[in-house]
């Protein structure tokens, strides 16, 4: 079983529409949790880091289930510019070891 | 966050040969990760560079093949040595958040080297 598992979509959304997907992790001890954004061609950037209570970015809302062991993202008012591949990412020991998950592509069409 | 850039962004290289790729980071860190992706697929870490002792390789990764230098709280090289097609991927190297990062926290990657080997 893979350690981050997403939905690779992709997702094709109209503008000003909501998209959701979630990431499972295997290893109940994981710490520390994060959204990701990777362009093509670019190198990942840290969308944001997801807390125990749930937190949200202006139209990101990311939530962690530590019972069902997944962490989903909530995109509203989808834009041109959200198209892109987001990578789940988990801190599965407590050390500095991050471990991605393959991506969920997103398209937003006009 | 920390300004990172490596040399070469690309290239190509026969198989057989050496590259090294440099990191380069505009504030001191303790701790830098160097990562590789392959073709349509997520980053897998290759080591963890500490300044002032040996890198650290995580499972199936070895410092013949990956060899990591880390002279100073700014840079670190990699190499990918006698290299194969198999080689080919995109080379990443990444900081912490903060000058002395701890366990779980967030990183930030420089812009990638992609590298093909023929």
């Amino acid at each position: 079983r893979k350690e981050v598992e997403q939905d690779p979509g992709p997702f094709n959304v109209p503008e000003g529409a909501t998209v959701a997907f979630n990431c499972t992790y295997s290893n109940s001890a994981s710490q520390s949790f994060f959204w990701y954004r990777q362009d093509c061609r670019k190198e990942p950037k840290l969308l944001m880091s997801v807390y125990s209570s749930g937190n949200e970015d202006g139209r990101f809302t990311a939530q962690l289930n530590r019972a069902s062991q997944y962490i989903s993202l909530l995109i509203r008012d989808s834009k041109l510019s959200d198209s892109a591949t987001y990578l789940c990412v988990v801190n599965l020991m407590g050390d500095y070891k991050l471990s991605f998950g393959a991506g969920t592509t997103v398209t937003v069409r006009a | 966050s920390a300004v990172i850039s490596q040399k070469p962004s690309r290239d190509i290289c026969q198989r057989g040969t050496s590259l090294t790729i440099q990191c380069q980071v505009d504030s001191q860190v303790t701790m830098m990760f160097w990562y590789r992706q392959q073709p349509g697929q997520s980053l897998t870490l290759i080591a963890t560079a500490n300044q002032g002792s040996e890198a650290t390789y995580e499972s199936g990764f070895v410092i013949d093949k990956f060899p990591i230098s880390r002279p100073n709280l700014t840079f670190s090289t990699l190499t990918v040595s006698n290299m194969s097609p198999e080689d080919s991927s995109i080379y990443l190297c990444s900081v912490g958040g903060s000058r002395d990062p701890g366990p779980g926290d967030e990183q930030y990657f420089g812009p990638g080297t992609r590298l093909t080997v023929t």
